[in-house]
């Protein structure tokens, strides 16, 4: 295991709705990434948190915003939920000046929305 | 321009022999890195091993080994000894630098599955 922790595991929502979701990162790591993954593909990056500052953002509209917090754990909000944001979503923790910075990835939270 | 490219959605292998998970990149950095990840039907992304750009020898990581032509900019994955529990979705990606960090972009994935 990682050590990098999500919750909730499942959500269902509808279509309008807001939704947050949370990540805990891996002891010792101050970047969170976050990821979405569509049904059959590979993972899409949303955006990077370091130090509390999104510190790069993917090609995703305003809606989706993000924290993290001083413990470097990292919210993900999305508002005015579409029905294609039904996708599982990933959070990432990695350690930014480190050779690999290989990023650590948690179970995710599986989003529908109806 | 897809940057990843994995061109075997899917793959069989026979129990304790060697397969090979293929995939080509596209960039003009000098530097950068490249991963593979394992995804397991509960969706977790496991990491299995590295390549930096400036890397002379090839990764290997107990059973993983990653097969890097740089002037090909292709970076294979070589999983010995297959088993059963191997099969999973694979994934290559690649660390770029985005903005004022890094990000990883993903391949689509090969669906390995190993048989008895």
């Amino acid at each position: 295991e990682t050590g990098v922790t999500q919750s909730p595991t499942h959500l269902i929502k509808t279509r309008g709705q807001q939704v947050t979701l949370r990540c805990s990162s891996q002891s010792g790591h101050n970047t969170v990434s976050w990821y979405q993954q569509a049904l059959g593909q590979g993972p899409q990056f949303i955006f990077q948190y370091y130090r509390e500052e999104e510190n790069g953002r993917g090609n995703f509209p305003p809606r989706f915003s993000g924290l993290q917090f001083p413990n470097y754990s990292s919210e993900l909000n999305v508002n005015a939920l579409e029905l294609d944001d039904s996708a599982l979503y990933l959070c990432a923790s990695s350690s930014q000046g480190t050779r690999q910075e290989t990023q650590y990835f948690g179970p995710g939270t599986r989003l529908l929305v109806l | 321009a897809q940057k990843i490219t994995q061109t075997q959605p899917g793959m069989f292998v026979q129990e304790k022999e060697a397969v090979t998970l293929d995939c080509t990149y596209d960039t003009s950095d000098q530097s950068y890195g490249l991963f593979w990840y394992k995804q397991p039907s509960s969706g977790e992304m496991i990491f299995l091993i590295y390549q930096g750009s400036y890397d002379e020898q090839n990764a290997t990581e107990g059973r993983y080994s990653l097969n890097f032509q740089k002037a090909r900019k292709s970076a294979n994955l070589v999983i010995s000894a297959s088993q059963l529990g191997d099969s999973a979705m694979y994934f290559c990606a690649m660390r770029e630098v985005y903005n004022a960090g890094n990000m990883l972009t993903f391949g689509g994935g090969t669906r390995l599955m190993v048989k008895p």
